[in-house]
């Protein structure tokens, strides 16, 4: 079946190291999305990419960092910039931006500093 | 610019009572419209989407809303709450951004 894969679904970061959050998806999707959940915050967009080898940032950018090499995956880096990095992180997808097909979420990814 | 507005942080039903919940968007032109349910620590998803062929839609679960442009509402409702929708829920709008509203926790009371 196809989907969005986050990995991993817990993560422990100490302070002032960077860590990876995986995102890939095989629904052919050319858009995908980092989003940050926040209790009682709802969902803030970090960055997006409509296509491969491009992205912009959203939001809440500093202190993140993506890449888009391939369609399936957009990685994001959290950075030792990003000074209240524990969160639940949210990788999304969609066929093309602006056309009402919605997107496809991943079950997301708990990031805690200790 | 677009915003997306849902009443009520918070919702409480009793178990087979009427489940509302309300969300009104901003966009000037009729735009895409989405519902989507959020369970503990997993990602969203989508209950039903709103792409202007119908103004009422049925979504999974039971669930429906109808899109109502004179108030620029799309409610969610379920005629009959059962314990499994204790969630929280996004209403969504997609035009020239995708804006999420800022959700609504739904309890549901044995």
């Amino acid at each position: 079946d196809g989907g969005i894969t986050q990995s991993p679904k817990y993560l422990f970061r100490k302070e002032g190291q960077n860590v990876t959050l995986s995102c890939e998806q095989n629904l052919n999707h050319d858009a995908m999305y980092w989003y940050r959940q926040d209790p009682g915050q709802g969902l803030r967009l970090i960055y997006y990419s409509q296509i491969v080898n491009d992205f912009q940032k959203g939001d809440i950018a500093e202190g993140y960092s993506v890449s888009r090499e391939k369609k399936e995956s957009f990685p994001l880096t959290v950075t030792s910039a990003q000074k209240n990095p524990t969160a639940f992180y949210l990788c999304a997808s969609s066929p093309k931006q602006g056309q009402g097909y919605g997107y496809t979420f991943g079950s997301g990814t708990r990031l805690t500093v200790v | 610019a677009q915003s997306v507005t849902q009443l009520g942080s918070h919702v409480s039903v009793s178990e087979g009572a009427l489940v509302l919940l309300r969300c009104n968007y901003s966009s000037s032109v009729p735009p895409y419209l989405f519902w989507y349910v959020q369970y503990p620590n997993q990602g969203l998803q989508l209950l039903l989407k709103y792409t202007s062929a119908a103004t009422l839609v049925k979504g999974i679960n039971g669930f429906e809303a109808e899109f109502k442009k004179s108030e620029t509402s799309f409610h969610l409702t379920k005629p009959s709450a059962h314990m499994s929708d204790a969630a929280e829920y996004f209403c969504a709008e997609e035009g020239q951004n995708f804006v999420f509203g800022p959700g609504t926790r739904l309890s549901v009371l044995p």
